[in-house]
């Protein structure tokens, strides 16, 4: 049963840190997104992949986040330097064309917490 | 831009009834995707059910059915003799113009 994996899975870290959160979609999908979710704003798409291309990214502070594809089966997004409200679950989801839209599988996410 | 709504931020539902969550979008493109997703509290996001907007028929996915009203840009999700596994929270997106989105959610209790 093919899975997104996201690592790490928890991280605690110190203002200032720079953090990478990784992710591995799944075999044969063709888009990866990131995912940022909050109470406060809910689930807010940072930035999206298609064929390893970033196509949308404008969701992402530019100024200290990244999003980079380097190959088919990883994906990472960086912060630097971190800071408290950056603290949230990002989500990394890979998917596939279902009709004029994208099926995506989610990850576990990637519990961030700046102090 | 793309706006997904869901009024409800909270539903109760006795078990075995049937509950109907409330989704609203608004949209200019002619081509989209309707999804339903649900986050238990372990956190992790399940798919639950895909409408195209040019699917004549509504969606239908076991217990799970989508209301699609096109003219009323509105999708609900339908779930039929609720279980207590049902509680959890439930998002709504459209996928439009390489732009997702998702509402804000709403919370369902099963009660026994």
């Amino acid at each position: 049963d093919a899975r997104v994996t996201q690592t790490p899975r928890h991280k605690v870290t110190e203002m200032g840190q720079e953090v990478t959160m990784r992710c591995q979609p799944i075999l044969g999908h063709n888009t990866v997104f990131w995912y940022r979710q909050t109470m406060m704003q809910g689930l807010e798409l940072l930035a999206y992949f298609r064929n390893r291309a970033p196509l949308d990214d404008s969701g992402m502070p530019k100024d200290r986040f990244s999003a980079e594809m380097p190959d088919a089966t990883l994906a990472t997004l960086k912060i630097q330097p971190s800071e408290p409200r950056d603290s949230a679950v990002y989500f990394c989801a890979s998917g596939f064309p279902l009709g004029t839209a994208v099926r995506q599988f989610f990850g576990p996410g990637t519990r961030l917490t700046v102090l | 831009a793309q706006k997904i709504t869901q009024t409800q931020p909270g539903m109760f539902v006795q078990e075995k009834e049937a509950v109907t969550l409330d989704c609203t979008y608004d949209t200019s493109d002619p081509s989209y995707g309707l999804f339903w997703y649900k986050q238990p509290s372990s956190g992790e996001m399940i798919f639950l059910i895909y409408q195209g907007s040019y699917d004549q028929q509504n969606a239908t996915e076991g217990r799970y059915s989508l209301n699609f009203q096109k003219a009323r840009k509105s999708a609900n999700l339908v779930i039929s003799a609720s279980q207590l596994g049902d509680s959890a929270m439930y998002f709504c997106a459209m996928d439009g113009s390489n732009d997702m989105r998702f509402g804000a959610g709403t919370r369902l209790t099963v009660k026994p």
